[in-house]
């Protein structure tokens, strides 16, 4: 595998089911991000991992949890989700958390909350 | 706050025409950092060039050009010669230096580029 991977690529789940998001990165890099992609906003940042400590948070609901065990792997648990919830979730890692690295992407999990 | 506005939503060409994507950001930082990137129809987010802002050299890789402009705030983006392939979402992105405090990416809002045979 290189880059970034993502599993599952879709998943339908309902409001009362826990799920989680995997996200793998095969780059070497340090950093990790989760960002929210729906149809009506742009790209929104939720978390930011720096050596798998937690740097940002950007609002997001308690219903989001991430988990960094080591720099190479990131996850989403996702638990009582609401329909808006509904989007595609990309993952991202770039070399470092400094704001001149670029980010690279997954292919992103398309979640639909019935 | 930083802000990125491309006021494209959509633009339609026929192969081998040239297309320009606008972006015009919003920061008080003299350093920051600005990014092109392409999303096609299957989802992941391609990175396309990084600009610093002490950088005003335009680029030029292949058939892709950019402009930066620091005195209109803009960080333009044209495809010469268009060709099918490059159907897909351009974003543009800022990051401000915020030192160790991580890499939080700001992005527009997207502009669809859609190339017709």
């Amino acid at each position: 595998e290189t880059g970034v991977t993502q599993t599952p690529r879709h998943l339908v789940m309902g409001m009362t089911n826990k799920k989680s998001l995997k996200c793998e990165q095969h780059l070497g890099h340090n950093a990790m991000y989760w960002y929210k992609q729906s149809a009506k906003k742009p790209l929104e940042l939720m978390f930011v991992y720096n050596f798998k400590e937690q740097t940002e948070n950007n609002s997001v609901p308690s219903r989001f949890s991430p988990e960094c065990p080591n720099s190479s792997h990131l996850f989403l648990h996702l638990h009582t989700l609401q329909p808006e919830d509904s989007a595609l979730y990309l993952c991202a890692s770039s070399h470092g958390g400094l704001p001149s690295y670029e980010q690279y992407f997954g292919p992103g999990t398309r979640l639909t909350v019935t | 706050a930083q802000k990125v506005t491309q006021a494209q939503t959509e633009i339609s060409v026929v192969e081998k025409e040239d297309v320009t994507l606008d972006c015009v950001y919003e920061t008080r930082d003299t350093t920051y950092y600005l990014f092109w990137y392409k999303q096609p129809p299957s989802g992941e987010l391609v990175f396309l060039i990084r600009r610093n802002s002490f950088d005003e050299q335009n680029e030029i890789s292949g058939r892709y050009s950019w402009n930066f402009q620091k005195s209109t705030s803009s960080f333009n983006f044209t495809i010469t010669a268009s060709q099918v392939v490059d159907s897909a979402v351009y974003f543009c992105a800022l990051s401000e230096e915020r030192g160790a405090a991580g890499n939080k990416l700001t992005f527009g809002g997207g502009t669809r580029v859609l190339v017709k045979p």
